[in-house]
């Protein structure tokens, strides 16, 4: 049965720091993984998706990397800004459509 | 383009009662999800649809959990009997062709069973 761990729970940076949140896997049969925001109360916004050949993906201040054989993933922001605040999630897809991990909550102080 | 939407919002119900969540998929997606989100639990999957295939219910968790999509597009979701427990955020996502691609959320619907 696949199981996510995301680490750490909970991080608290000062804006400008660029952060790097891990995301890890236990089994590597997988097709894709995507990496997701939530904002309290809202539903999933998508904001990266690496597909299992792959080995990473950008978007503006995201980069994402994929090392499938060893089961992780992680999520690098740069130049982090107050309204990247919010709850990011990792989400793998294989035999399930996405199994998804707890999450990092993210605080960005300005 | 619209994206995936859910209704309602927000629902409330007396435990024992049945409700029905609705989604619209983004037009022309194929594949269709349900998830739920409960604090205790994180977030975790219930069925799939893809085109015309039987439906993956691997992730239903009892028998009181049911779900249709009517000509390969509108989905609902339907609980039976309302547990505490079922209290939860139950999103919907949609994507084009199958698993392999990007999926997209709707909002949501927030159910509290009193």
């Amino acid at each position: 049965k696949q199981e996510v761990t995301q680490i750490p729970a909970a991080l608290s940076v000062p804006e400008g720091e660029n952060l790097v949140l891990n995301c890890s896997f236990t089994d590597s049969a997988i097709y894709n993984l995507q990496w997701f925001r939530q904002d309290p109360g809202k539903g999933l916004t998508s904001l990266l998706l690496i597909q299992s050949s792959q080995r990473e993906q950008t978007s503006g201040r995201l980069n994402a990397s994929l090392d499938k054989s060893s089961g992780r993933s992680t999520l690098y922001i740069a130049a982090s800004q107050p309204g990247d605040s919010a709850t990011y999630l990792c989400a793998v897809s294989g035999n399930t459509p996405l199994v998804f991990g707890k999450g990092t909550r993210l605080s960005v102080i300005a | 383009g619209a994206g995936v939407s859910q209704s309602p919002s927000n629902k409330v119900t007396e435990k024992g009662k049945d409700v029905e969540l609705r989604c619209d998929p983004i037009s022309g997606h194929t594949a269709l999800y349900w998830y739920r989100q409960s604090l205790g639990q994180g977030l975790e999957f219930l069925i799939y649809f893809q085109g015309n295939s039987a439906p993956d219910k691997s992730g239903l968790p009892s028998d009181r959990f049911s779900a249709e999509r009517t000509g390969g597009s509108v989905s609902t979701l339907t609980i039976q009997r309302t547990q505490q427990e079922d209290s939860a955020v139950y999103l919907c996502a949609s994507s084009n062709r199958d698993r392999d691609n990007e999926q997209y959320f709707g909002p949501g619907t927030r159910l509290t069973v009193t």
